[in-house]
């Protein structure tokens, strides 16, 4: 049972254009929200992140919106560049005695054209 | 600063066998956690310390898996018996606090293939 869906495999984008990714969830506890990306053979890395008392959080290029009553968030990287091609995650994380424990999606491959 | 590191970057064994994986955290992070990703999938939470002592190890599969943090850094994941379905790549990650506002650091993982 997914609890962080990612229904996207893969995105293929031209340098300079948007990147938007989509990412779902259900777990009504989840109330922060992070971004990974991973290139390959290197461990996941922290993009950015969003809490749920927010609807937007912004960082240079990449930009984190929430709908909390749809259950959905997105980023958005403004432009796109190739350096940006990864694998991009989704993850969640829960108040109370679990905020530690990220529970994540399955990944989208971002494909930057040049 | 160095990152968090992750030994052996590979290991294959064969089915049956018994396996260590090691994290060197980052200095300083009192919080380590073990992930496991499977091929295709996101990485899944497996067990978390916060210093000495293993605070939740509700992610780890069955029995056959372990892990300790004996004197609050370096952090080792045992697998005995290990089965074909244990292949995956193990990843390790510290924090220095765990709040919501503290991201974990991960490590580059150790592919486990077990034949």
């Amino acid at each position: 049972d997914q609890q962080v869906k990612q229904n996207s495999p893969s995105l293929s984008v031209q340098e300079g254009r948007i990147s938007i990714l989509n990412c779902d969830y259900t777990n009504s506890m989840f109330d922060y929200f992070l971004w990974y990306k991973k290139y390959p053979a290197e461990g996941p890395t922290f993009l950015i992140s969003i809490s749920s008392i927010k609807d937007k959080n912004e960082d240079g290029r990449f930009t984190v919106f929430l709908n909390k009553s749809a259950k959905h968030l997105s980023l958005h990287i403004v432009p796109s560049q190739p350096g940006d091609s990864a694998v991009y995650f989704c993850a969640a994380t829960g108040s109370g005695g679990s905020n530690y424990k990220l529970t994540f999606g399955k990944g989208t491959l971002l494909t930057v054209n040049p | 600063g160095a990152g968090v590191s992750q030994t052996p970057s590979n290991k294959v064994t064969e089915k049956g066998k018994y396996v260590e994986l090691r994290c060197d955290p980052i200095s300083g992070h009192t919080a380590l956690y073990w992930y496991r990703q499977s091929l295709g999938q996101g990485p899944e939470f497996l067990i978390y310390f916060q210093g000495t002592g293993a605070a939740d190890d509700s992610g780890l599969p069955n029995d056959r898996f372990f892990a300790v943090r004996p004197e609050g850094s370096v952090s080792t994941l045992k697998i005995q018996r290990t089965e074909r379905g244990d292949s995956a790549v193990y990843l390790c990650a510290s924090s220095p606090w765990t709040t919501h506002y503290n991201e974990q650091f991960f490590g580059p993982g150790t592919r486990l293939t077990v034949l």
